[in-house]
């Protein structure tokens, strides 16, 4: 069955601690990955995507993720963190050439202490 | 470039009653989905739409719930009659093709928040 899972449902740091997020998938073929991050009052929005090329790729604001392929893996990373990324963050896969279809994971909360 | 419309953004009905929940996507996006995230999780596609047409609605509970995108832009979905568990956000999403044919990302609107009491 293809699902997401991300390993840690709640995560609180201090401000400039550094951020990782895991995120395992299980999904036949060839994926595209995403994580979504959604800030207080505000809607879901790309954080970044990983479609093919370089696995390490670079998001908005300082984040940046690792797709290793033979751990079905995902995760989200940030060297220091700012109180304001506090927020929920969604990893999602896509089958690629598929129906354009995210599965996501339940998410993660993340709450940073000034 | 504006974002992805929905209306309303709350809505508190009792069981048995019914709901619509409205979308407008991206200007020049083909592609529509309707997700529902029931709090605590993440969300879970409803149904996909390309232009007019149904791509996927095999998550769809169609005893109860309907979406049409007549003219393939704005879209609308149903529910009726309402039950306690579809308490939910309703999301809106859209996205454009690549190239090769494959789907962009998707850009999501703010939700309508549906409460069933």
């Amino acid at each position: 069955a293809q699902s997401v899972s991300q390993h840690n449902h709640h995560v609180i740091l201090s401000e400039a601690a550094s951020l990782e997020l895991g995120c395992n998938y299980s999904y036949g073929g060839t994926v595209n990955l995403f994580w979504y991050v959604q800030y207080p009052g505000q809607h879901l929005q790309l954080l970044l995507k990983y479609f093919s090329g370089d696995p390490l790729v670079k998001g908005i604001k300082g984040f940046e993720a690792e797709f290793i392929k033979s751990k079905f893996s995902f995760n989200l990373r940030k060297p220091s963190v700012q109180w304001s990324d506090t927020a929920e963050y969604f990893c999602a896969v896509s089958g690629s050439g598929n129906t354009g279809k995210l599965i996501f994971g339940q998410g993660t909360t993340l709450q940073v202490k000034p | 470039e504006a974002g992805v419309a929905q209306s309303p953004r709350y809505k508190i009905i009792e069981k048995r009653q019914s709901v619509a929940f409205w979308c407008n996507p991206i200007s020049g996006h083909a592609t529509l989905y309707w997700y529902q995230q029931i709090l605590g999780q993440g969300p879970k596609l409803l149904i996909q739409f390309q232009n007019n047409g149904v791509v996927d609605d095999s998550q769809l509970p169609k005893d109860r719930f309907s979406a049409e995108r007549l003219k393939g832009v704005d879209s609308t979905l149903k529910i009726q009659p309402a039950k306690l568990e579809d308490s939910a956000v309703y999301l809106c999403a859209s996205s454009s093709r690549l190239a090769g044919g494959s789907y962009n990302e998707q850009f999501f609107g703010p939700g309508t928040r549906l409460t069933v009491l």
